[in-house]
């Protein structure tokens, strides 16, 4: 069955570190894997996607992820997080079978001063 | 302007009633969804539709309705308003989702929340 695995319901990282929000996929065919971010009581906002080509893709806000085949994964990250950051973070992969998205179950980070 | 946009932005009725939520994009986009967030901010599709084809999450009761007037709007009925049907719809829209080229990224409006006592 395809899926989308967010194994962290909470990232907590001090601004200036570097944050990584994790997302490990099962799918069928080639992975097509976005990620997408929300800020309180909006809606969702793309920040970047891997189609095919370089590993490190790179994103909106200083976000890159970097897909991993062997280890089926797809995480994201920024070199220095700032608290401005601090928001849901969905990570997506599309379902060949109806071309919809298949959905993490996203992550809250939380970027303390 | 607002790429993808709803109303209302709030909702508040009663159980068993019957109501509507609009959305529209002017993106040109051809293909427009509506999702669910419940409490804990799980997301769950429950349409897609383009020009060709409606998609229907089959756990969707069909108490909910999309129809869509035109290419622009997509616009969700809800019959028979239930309390679990409290929660944030999300209107979204991308380009060429079916066989052609199913990786756009879709853009979502603002949401709705529904609130049914």
């Amino acid at each position: 069955a395809q899926s989308v695995a967010q194994p962290e319901d909470q990232v907590n990282v001090a601004e200036g570190n570097p944050l990584t929000v994790k997302c490990t996929y099962s799918v069928s065919g080639n992975p097509y894997l976005f990620w997408y971010v929300q800020y309180p009581n909006r809606g969702l906002q793309f920040l970047l996607k891997y189609i095919t080509g370089d590993n490190l893709v790179k994103g909106s806000y200083g976000f890159e992820a970097e897909f991993n085949k062997s280890q089926t994964s797809f995480h994201l990250k920024k070199p220095s997080a700032l608290v401005s950051d601090s928001a849901l973070y969905f990570c997506a992969v599309k379902d060949w079978g109806n071309y919809q998205l298949i959905w993490g179950a996203g992550t809250k980070l939380i970027i303390k001063p | 302007d607002t790429a993808v946009s709803q109303t209302p932005k709030y909702l508040v009725t009663q159980m068993g009633n019957d109501k509507s939520i609009k959305c529209e994009q002017n993106l040109g986009h051809d293909t427009m969804y509506w999702y669910k967030q419940d409490s804990k901010k799980f997301l769950k599709i429950m349409f897609s539709y383009n020009n060709k084809e409606l998609i229907i999450n089959e756990t969707v009761p069909n108490r909910f309705s999309p129809k869509s007037p035109d290419k622009a709007h997509l616009n969700l009925h809800i019959n028979s308003l239930e309390l679990g049907d409290s929660a944030v719809y999300f209107c979204a829209s991308s380009q060429d989702a079916s066989s052609g080229t199913p990786h756009n990224e879709q853009f979502f409006g603002p949401g709705t929340r529904l609130t049914v006592l």
